[in-house]
Parts: C-alpha cells; structure tokens; sequence
C-alpha cells in the first residue's frame, strides 16, 4: 500500500541545535512527497515539496529536505532550530497530484 | 489561510444528531478535501471533490458524506454523530500539479 511513515512521535532538541525528523515512503513510482507543519490549534502549513528534479528542496523558515530514493526516504532537516520551530510536522505523500497520504506526525520540542 | 475557510471553528452535538461542516474557498480550485485529525492517527482522507457534483470516498468514509453544488463549497455530514466522530476535521484545497494542500484552520467537534 502506498504510504508514509515517520517513525519518530516525539523529539526534543535544544534551540539552535541542528534538527532532522525521518520520514520513509513506499510508493510504486516516484512520488510527489510534502512536509507540512502545525502549530497548536492552527491548520497545517506547506513546508516544503519534491516531486522531480534537484533531490535537495528548499523550503520556508529555513528548512530543507533531501529525497534518497535508495532509502525511501525524505528526511526534513534544519541546521539551527529556534525556539519558534516547536510544533508538529508532517511527512506527506502522493502517487499523483492529489489524493495526499500523510503521516502520523512528529512533536518537536525546543527546549531552551 | 484567506482563501479557505471552515464553518463552525468548534461544535459540540449529540450522538445520534445529524452534523454538517462547511468548507468555503474562494481561489476556484478543482480538487477539494476533507480529512480527520486524531491523536496517533495523523491527518486521514474521508471524502474528497473533484469538481461540481463530483465526489468519492477517501480511507475512513463511513458514517460521513459530502456534497458539492458549487465550485466553492463542500459540505461534509455526519449523518447520526457517534463519539467516535469526535475529531478535528480540515478541509483542504489543491489548485493542479503538485503545489500541495491549502488547509482551513479546522473545526473541532465534541459528540457527547
């Protein structure tokens, strides 16, 4: 079955510390893969996609992801956190361009 | 997001009452979504839209279902509310390709 993965629920990381939170897809083809975050109480927020091209994306508020087709994997990954990155990302993924499967998320928490 | 919004922010009804959500959007976009939201569970498609009058079932459709009569509108329906429908609920919008979801801010319904 198409879908993804994030195999971390919770992590912690102190404020300007480097961040990567995992993401894994099983998808057929090459798929068009999202990381989207939330803050408490608000939507969710398009981070960053990937769906051809340049396998390292640039995204908003700094971050960045890399697709590793040999890992199935997406990671999302910033090199300083701030205190204001506390919130929960999502790993997200499609085998066309709708119908997006997303993950169960990851809380991360910036400690001081 | 200005271009998508969800009616009502919060409900609470009760089991065996019918519920609707609405989800408004105004950039005239095709493809429409509404997904739930429950701890552990990530976000989960119940049904989607695909343009006027056009609909089909997601991952977790049962006891729901939607309608769309115009391009800005999709209305979602609990048809008898149980307690296990108490969730948050997104409705989202995508224009074409893989720009990725716009998300409502979400609505929160208790069913006690």
């Amino acid at each position: 079955a198409q879908s993804v993965t994030q195999p971390d629920i919770h992590i912690t990381v102190s404020e300007g510390a480097s961040l990567e939170l995992r993401c894994n897809y099983s998808y057929g083809a090459t798929p068009y893969l999202f990381w989207y975050v939330q803050s408490p109480g608000q939507g969710l927020q398009l981070l960053l996609k990937y769906f051809s091209g340049d396998t390292l994306v640039q995204g908003i508020k700094g971050f960045e992801a890399e697709f590793k087709r040999s890992q199935s994997s997406f990671n999302l990954r910033k090199p300083s956190v701030h205190w204001s990155d506390a919130a929960e990302y999502f790993c997200a993924g499609s085998g066309g361009y709708q119908k997006v499967t997303f993950g169960t998320g990851t809380k991360l928490q910036v400690i001081p | 997001d200005a271009g998508i919004t969800q009616s009502p922010r919060h409900k609470v009804t009760e089991t065996g009452t019918p519920v609707t959500l609405r989800c408004h959007q105004t950039e005239n976009h095709r493809y429409m979504y509404w997904y739930r939201q429950d701890p552990g569970h990530g976000l989960r498609l119940i049904h989607y839209s695909y343009g006027v009058k056009d609909t089909d079932k997601g991952e977790v459709s049962d006891g729901y279902s939607v309608s769309r009569s115009k391009t800005e509108d999709f209305l979602l329906t609990l048809e008898s509310a149980t307690s296990s429908q108490t969730s948050v609920y997104f409705c989202a919008i995508n224009g074409q390709g893989a720009d990725g979801y716009t998300f409502g801010s979400g609505t929160r319904l208790t069913v006690v």
